[in-house]
């Protein structure tokens, strides 16, 4: 599937380091989200934005920060990281929050040494 | 929030068997979908189906909501089939996005 788009698509950092994930969809949705995948743990929903607007999630440490510019468009910012935080990250995206299934892009396989 | 659980974690089948996959959730949903990860990590979506019978192919899936569970069959399967298959739903407003069951790892051997 090429309707969501993500880069890089791998990434290796170090802890002091800062670096953005990028998402771009081009289904013309007006949801988009953030999902950590770790290693032998279920997918957990990171950031959700409806047309543009986040909608709160408290439960992510804050070297984490998304940005959503426009309903195409969604950006991880990562800073100072940790190992643990090493997982690989998935953008979706969906019609709106109500209606419709939600597509995947490819991911961004993040290791942080 | 809303529990999710697949049957069985693991399923080892030869070339041609076909399976079912289960998922279990323990309140209303709004949403269902399956998806097949690759080995490379993308996740493909295979069916949205919060409730009904669908079919695409060789696989079909059908959800009962009143009982709360989601059934994906893979018939005559081939090595291309292997990989990790995931159940997950919404049961609220999409705000809380999908929550994902722990998958069924199939591997298809020739």
């Amino acid at each position: 599937e090429t309707g969501v788009t993500q880069t890089p698509r791998h990434l290796v950092m170090g802890m002091t380091n800062k670096k953005s994930l990028k998402c771009e969809q081009h289904l013309g949705h007006n949801a988009m989200y953030w999902y950590k995948q770790s290693a032998k743990k279920p997918l957990e929903l990171m950031f959700v934005y409806s047309l543009e607007e986040r909608v709160e999630n408290n439960s992510v440490p804050s070297r984490f920060s998304p940005e959503c510019p426009n309903s195409s468009h969604l950006f991880l910012h990562l800073h100072t990281l940790q190992p643990e935080d090493s997982a690989l990250y998935l953008c979706a995206s969906s019609f709106n929050l109500l209606a419709g299934g939600q597509y995947f892009g490819p991911g961004t396989r993040l290791t942080v040494l | 929030g809303i529990q999710v659980e697949q049957s069985p974690p693991d399923l080892i089948l030869q070339e041609g068997a076909n399976s079912t996959l289960r998922c279990n959730f323990s309140d209303s949903v709004n949403n269902l979908q399956w998806f097949h990860q690759n080995p490379w990590g993308q996740l493909i979506n295979l069916f949205y189906i919060p409730s009904g019978t669908k079919q695409n192919g060789r696989l079909s899936a059908t959800t009962v909501a009143t009982e709360r569970y989601s059934l994906l069959y893979i018939s005559s399967s081939q090595t291309t089939d292997s990989g990790v298959y995931f159940c997950a739903v919404d049961s609220g407003g999409g705000a809380d996005g999908l929550t994902f069951g722990k998958g069924t790892h199939l591997i298809i051997q020739p």
